[in-house]
C-alpha cells in the first residue's frame, strides 16, 4: 500500500524559497502509470492544484503560480520536491503531496498527511 | 474558465441520506471525482469516475453525474461522515485539474 510523506521546514520568511519533500513508500515512484503531484489548502480555504511531475522528470504547473514553482524528482530516493520561490503571507498553506491516478481522467489517491508552512518573519 | 459550483454547506439528520452537488457547464461530459475530509487531515477519494468507489469505502457512498450536475450521495449518513466533501474533475494532462469549492457536511 503506498504512502506518502511530506517533510520540510514549517516557517519560512517572506521573499524566501519554501522548499518540501515527499518520501514515497510502498510503491517506486519510477511505475510509469503515475504522476505525482502537489496540492496546497490555506487555512479555512479550500484546495488549489500547485502541480505534478512525471518519473522522467517531466512536468506541468498551475499556470497561476507556474513562474515561481518547480517540481523535482529523484527516483534514487523514491522522492519528488516542491519550490516555491518569493513567498509571501498567502502562501501560507497545508501542503499535500499526492499519487495521481493515469487513467482515461486523473485523479487523486493517496494523499500524504499534509504539513503546514507558515510565512511569516 | 471552466468552474466547479457546490454548495457551502449540507445538513442532514443521521440515518437519513445526504446528497451534495458540484455544478458545472455540461459537466456530464466529463468524469467527476469525490474528496472526503475530515477537520486535520488530508483529502480521502470516495467516489472516482462519477460512480466507483475505491476498495474500503462503504457502499453508503455513491455518485452520479448527468447534464449540469453531479451528486455525490450518501445513505444512512452517521457521525463519522460529518466532514468536507470536494468535487475535481481532470480530463487532460495538458490541463490543470479543478476542485469545487467544498461542501461542509453537517450531521444534525
Amino acid at each position: 500500500q503506498v504512502q506518502l510523506q511530506e517533510s520540510g521546514p514549517g516557517l519560512v520568511k517572506p521573499s524566501q524559497t519554501l522548499s518540501l519533500t515527499c518520501t514515497v513508500s510502498g510503491g517506486s515512484i519510477s511505475s510509469g502509470d503515475y504522476y505525482w503531484s502537489w496540492i496546497r489548502q490555506p487555512p479555512g480555504k479550500g484546495l488549489e492544484w500547485i502541480g505534478y511531475i512525471y518519473y522522467s522528470g517531466s512536468t506541468y504547473y498551475n499556470p497561476s503560480l507556474k513562474s515561481r514553482v518547480t517540481i523535482s524528482v529523484d527516483t534514487s530516493k523514491n522522492q519528488f520536491s516542491l519550490k516555491l520561490s518569493s513567498v509571501t503571507a498567502a502562501d501560507t498553506a497545508v501542503y499535500y503531496c499526492a499519487r495521481v491516478i493515469v487513467g482515461a481522467t486523473y485523479w487523486f489517491d493517496p494523499w500524504g498527511q499534509g504539513t503546514l508552512v507558515t510565512v511569516s518573519s | 474558465s471552466y468552474v466547479l459550483t457546490q454548495p457551502p454547506s449540507v445538513s442532514v439528520a443521521p440515518g437519513q441520506t445526504a446528497r451534495i452537488t458540484c455544478g458545472g457547464n455540461n459537466i456530464g461530459s466529463k468524469s467527476v471525482h469525490w474528496y472526503q475530509q475530515k477537520p486535520g487531515q488530508a483529502p480521502v477519494l470516495v467516489v472516482y469516475d462519477d460512480s466507483d468507489r475505491p476498495s474500503g469505502i462503504p457502499e453508503r457512498f455513491s455518485g452520479s453525474n448527468s447534464g449540469n450536475t453531479a451528486t455525490l450521495t450518501i445513505s444512512r449518513v452517521e457521525a463519522g461522515d460529518e466532514a468536507d466533501y470536494y468535487c475535481q474533475v481532470w480530463d487532460s494532462s495538458s490541463d490543470p485539474p479543478l476542485f469545487g469549492g467544498g461542501t461542509k457536511l453537517t450531521v444534525l
